[in-house]
């Protein structure tokens, strides 16, 4: 089966412009997540989907980050305006449910200057 | 909350040498337990996983005890080569579908 798509690969912009990241899941999987991960730590869930309703948005920054999974399936994470450490790589997951673990994507590097 | 403590790193080991990365956790109720892995360049892999007390997930030569009475995860390998330099992540999930929470990450360095 295909995986998590993500796109771009990389970005450079510099602070105060805005950017947006797409990601496809595997087909049929009904929840989807952001994360960012910062150089040297662990990834930190900023977003999480069911189907096109949001489950859990509590650590995403609302005042700059938006998200939105039209139709229950592709999906968008907006940055506006990016800051410096907004700098990370932006990784989307799936997963068809419970206990069927999590596929991730390869995830956007984006760099703020 | 939910947090995970994993050892710094990094590790370096040579190469057939016995392998424990540490995890830890705080959890409230029963949570799953993953170790991902992240080779050079790549995304984040699943490589094992236990979702109950005292299941052992294996894979690759890679083993994992989920420990509740010590709220450990410990990832051992018995011989390790250069192709398992990586960052090991180790993990935790509320059940469910929920979102994972995520130690800090071990970088692993093998050399021959």
């Amino acid at each position: 089966e295909a995986g998590v798509a993500q796109s771009p690969r990389y970005k450079i912009i510099e602070k105060r412009q805005s950017v947006a990241f797409w990601c496809n899941p595997i087909s049929g999987h009904a929840t989807l997540y952001w994360y960012q991960q910062i150089l040297g730590q662990g990834p930190k869930l900023l977003i999480q989907f069911q189907n096109n309703g949001v489950v859990d948005d509590s650590q995403l920054p609302k005042d700059r980050f938006s998200a939105e999974r039209l139709k229950g399936v592709d999906s968008t994470l907006k940055i506006q305006p990016a800051k410096l450490e907004d700098s990370a790589v932006y990784l989307c997951a799936s997963s068809p449910g419970t206990g069927y673990g999590y596929t991730f994507g390869s995830g956007t590097r984006l760099t703020v200057v | 909350g939910n947090s995970v403590t994993q050892m710094e790193g990094p590790v370096t080991l040579s190469e057939e040498a016995f392998l424990t990365i540490n995890c830890t956790y705080t959890a409230t109720g029963y949570p799953s337990l993953f170790w991902y892995v992240q080779y050079p360049g790549e995304g984040l892999q699943l490589l094992l996983k236990a979702t109950k007390a005292d299941d052992k997930g294996s894979n690759k030569g890679f083993e994992a005890t989920y420990r509740k009475e010590t709220t450990s995860f410990h990832l051992e390998k018995g011989s390790v080569q250069v192709s398992d330099s990586a960052v090991y992540f180790c993990a935790l999930g509320g059940g469910g579908a929920d979102g994972l929470t995520f130690g800090k990450g071990t970088h692993l360095i093998i050399q021959p």
